[in-house]
């Protein structure tokens, strides 16, 4: 398959715990991307890689939370001290450029829970 | 800043008959938008996507919008309704202000088709 993957599919952890998730874009993409997702709204921006570089961060975005690209290949999103208010879906997107599409592809995304 | 409004939270339609889910976008760019649909505890799915070329958009399933610059909106429409179409919709915005083109979402349309 050679879509975007995302691992673990489901996290569950208590609240204060470190979790890590990992996510591997499509090969020849160069632009990476994270989003939220919390229950019954719609995906909200993180932050931003173009190859290794970490262009933008959302304000969504924690001191708790950091974000690796290594290589530029897959990416990491680490969240420390977890909070119950960080239970969503993690979303990870891969895109290349130059493309005229600018479309996205997303993975299956990380379901996290806090207790 | 760029956005996209969806009008309506939750859409009900009876089987066979037309869908519109309606989307309106602001933007000071020639925007390009996508629509996606995302079924209970599966990824986001793209339906379909304007980048400025066609104004009449044809997706998968039989979906299809219709961009409208003097109405800046971006409605999605099928002419006739299959139970498999009940999920959530959101209606995308890339944004090609900050040149990273991270997507903005609308808060999505929830599509219940009824026997």
């Amino acid at each position: 398959d050679t879509g975007v993957s995302q691992d673990p599919r489901h996290k569950i952890t208590k609240r204060g715990q470190n979790v890590t998730f990992r996510c591997d874009p499509i090969s020849e993409h160069n632009r990476l991307y994270w989003y939220r997702q919390t229950l019954g709204q719609g995906p909200e921006f993180l932050t931003y890689f173009q190859n290794e570089a970490q262009l933008e961060k959302s304000r969504l975005l924690s001191d708790r939370f950091s974000a690796e690209r290594p290589k530029g290949s897959f990416s990491t999103l680490e969240i420390q001290r977890t909070e119950q208010g960080d239970s969503a879906m993690y979303l990870c997107a891969s895109s290349s450029i130059p493309s005229t599409s600018v479309e996205q592809f997303f993975g299956p995304g990380t379901r996290l829970t806090v207790l | 800043a760029q956005s996209v409004t969806q009008l309506d939270s939750h859409v009900s339609v009876s089987e066979g008959t037309p869908v519109l889910l309606r989307c309106n976008y602001s933007s000071s760019y020639s925007p390009s938008l996508f629509w996606y649909v995302q079924h209970p505890n599966k990824g986001l799915q793209l339906l379909l996507k304007y980048t400025s070329a066609a104004t009449l958009v044809k997706g998968i399933n039989g979906f299809e919008a219709e961009f409208k610059k003097s109405e800046t909106s971006f409605h999605l429409t099928k002419p006739s309704a299959h139970m498999s179409d009940a999920a959530e919709y959101f209606c995308v915005v890339s944004d090609r202000n900050t040149g990273t083109y991270k997507y903005i979402f609308g808060t999505g349309t929830r599509l219940k088709v009824l026997a």
